[in-house]
């Protein structure tokens, strides 16, 4: 099945950019997601790329997709301490209900 | 627009009571799905429904957990018996049909004592 992998954690320091990386085994996928959640909230839509782009940026996020390795990742640049965190990767496919499968998530620490 | 609305959002309760979970979509948003959250983990679907078809149910631990959309607006998540390993927070998310972005409720956060 589908399986979606992320790093378990990242600490950066204010101003720095932020880089979260992600890998997915779906050749399939047509969208490609980052959510942010913090403590005790839901998910939030940070961005999505379409499977047929490479890059898409929006504001301080960059979204770059390697699909031939299956690699994404989010960018944030000048990481701010409300960056803090943790940050879902997901991958859908149209032909299932754009069901999302998600990663485990990686907890993004923003020191001042 | 109210955003998807859940509730309640804290639930305590002891092993083998039952629990409800409610959902209400964003108006107009025909898909509607429930996804379990453990702690440390990413959401993982339970179930998806299309109006008030449920579509996609193979995650569903059939034996305790049932659900359902009437009206195919509205959805209730019940397990009955709750277990210890049922503690997770319940996120209900909707769509419009054919749309890719799902929109998440902030969740119910179960405590199975």
């Amino acid at each position: 099945g589908e399986d979606v992998e992320q790093s378990l954690f990242l600490s950066v320091r204010e101003g720095d950019s932020s880089v979260i990386n992600c890998t997915y085994t779906d050749s399939s996928s047509t969208y490609l997601y980052w959510y942010k959640q913090e403590p005790g909230a839901g998910l939030q839509l940070l961005t999505y790329i379409f499977s047929n782009m490479d890059m898409k940026q929006d504001q301080r996020l960059t979204v770059l997709l390697n699909k031939k390795d299956k690699h994404l990742s989010l960018r944030i640049a000048d990481t701010q301490t409300g960056d803090s965190a943790i940050y879902f990767c997901a991958e859908s496919r149209m032909d299932a209900g754009n069901m999302l499968t998600f990663g485990g998530g990686t907890r993004l620490m923003v020191k001042p | 627009e109210a955003g998807v609305v859940q509730s309640p959002r804290y639930k305590i309760i002891e092993k083998k009571q039952p629990v409800a979970f409610w959902c209400n979509p964003i108006s107009g948003h025909n898909t509607l799905y429930w996804y379990r959250q453990n702690l440390g983990q990413g959401p993982e679907l339970l179930i998806r429904y299309e109006n008030e078809e449920a579509v996609d149910d193979s995650q569903l631990p059939k034996d305790r957990f049932s659900a359902e959309r009437l009206k195919g607006v509205d959805s209730t998540l019940k397990i009955q018996p709750a277990e210890l390993g049922d503690s997770a927070v319940y996120l209900c998310a909707s769509r419009i049909s054919g749309a890719n972005v799902l929109t998440f409720g902030a969740g119910s956060r179960l405590t199975v004592l």
